[in-house]
């Protein structure tokens, strides 16, 4: 029973289009990220909740949208996709938040055509 | 602006060696890193970490030490085996409590030759 599982796993599309990946925990976790690895490896974060309430929200194009229906899952919608969205996208979720251990989902590569 | 940083993008150690990687980080304001394994197709897992009111951690095979004076930190893997072999990721935050953000590094790619 995986706990931080997010899909899809791999996403191909053409540039403007929008498109969304999901996450859920069953972890019982308060908080929820998204870090993006770019292709020179490093995982930023782009966005973190807290009980549904946004905590970090990085200088991210407005084009992403992060939105937290439950503690349990949280959703990122891309629109209009751009070439330099390409990236693997990892979701992740922590006990209470603050830092420490998080655990990851197993990213969503995202490849914009 | 790199802050956190793992200037050896690959290291190759024989089985049973010690495997001895290194991170280096450029904030002072840092008190806690951890360090992350990755293996291919998968997503980061928490391996450990060290305040920086300690200068040295252990867990098992694992040990990580902080040099806090030269902004250092390195995690010690003996005996390596060839299960060892991922990526691993140092990464940096203000504490553990806080919810700053974790600065991680660009990992550093391990393979244990058995």
């Amino acid at each position: 029973d995986t706990a931080v599982s997010q899909t899809p796993k791999y996403l191909v599309t053409q540039m403007g289009n929008d498109k969304s990946i999901k996450c859920e925990q069953n972890l019982g976790h308060d908080t929820m990220y998204w870090y993006k690895q770019d292709s020179k490896k490093f995982l930023k974060i782009m966005f973190s909740y807290n009980n549904k309430e946004l905590i970090i929200n990085e200088t991210v194009p407005n084009r992403f949208s992060p939105k937290s229906p439950d503690k349990a899952h949280l959703n990122l919608h891309i629109n209009s996709l751009e070439l330099g969205d390409s990236a693997v996208y990892f979701c992740a979720s922590s006990l209470r938040g603050g830092n420490e251990k998080l655990f990851f989902g197993s990213g969503t590569q995202l490849s914009v055509l | 602006d790199q802050q956190v940083k793992q200037n050896s993008p690959s290291l190759s150690v024989q089985e049973g060696r010690i495997s001895i990687l290194n991170c280096d980080y450029t904030n002072s304001m840092f008190d806690y890193f951890l360090w992350y394994k990755k293996y291919p197709a998968e997503g980061p897992t928490f391996l450990i970490s060290i305040s920086s009111i300690k200068d040295k951690n252990e867990d098992g095979r694992f040990t990580v030490f902080l040099n806090k004076s030269a902004k250092h930190l390195s995690l010690h893997i003996v005996p390596s085996q060839p299960g060892d072999s991922a990526v691993y990721f140092c990464a940096a935050a203000g504490s553990k409590t806080s919810y700053d953000k974790v600065i991680f590094g660009p990992g550093t790619s391990l393979s244990v030759i058995p």
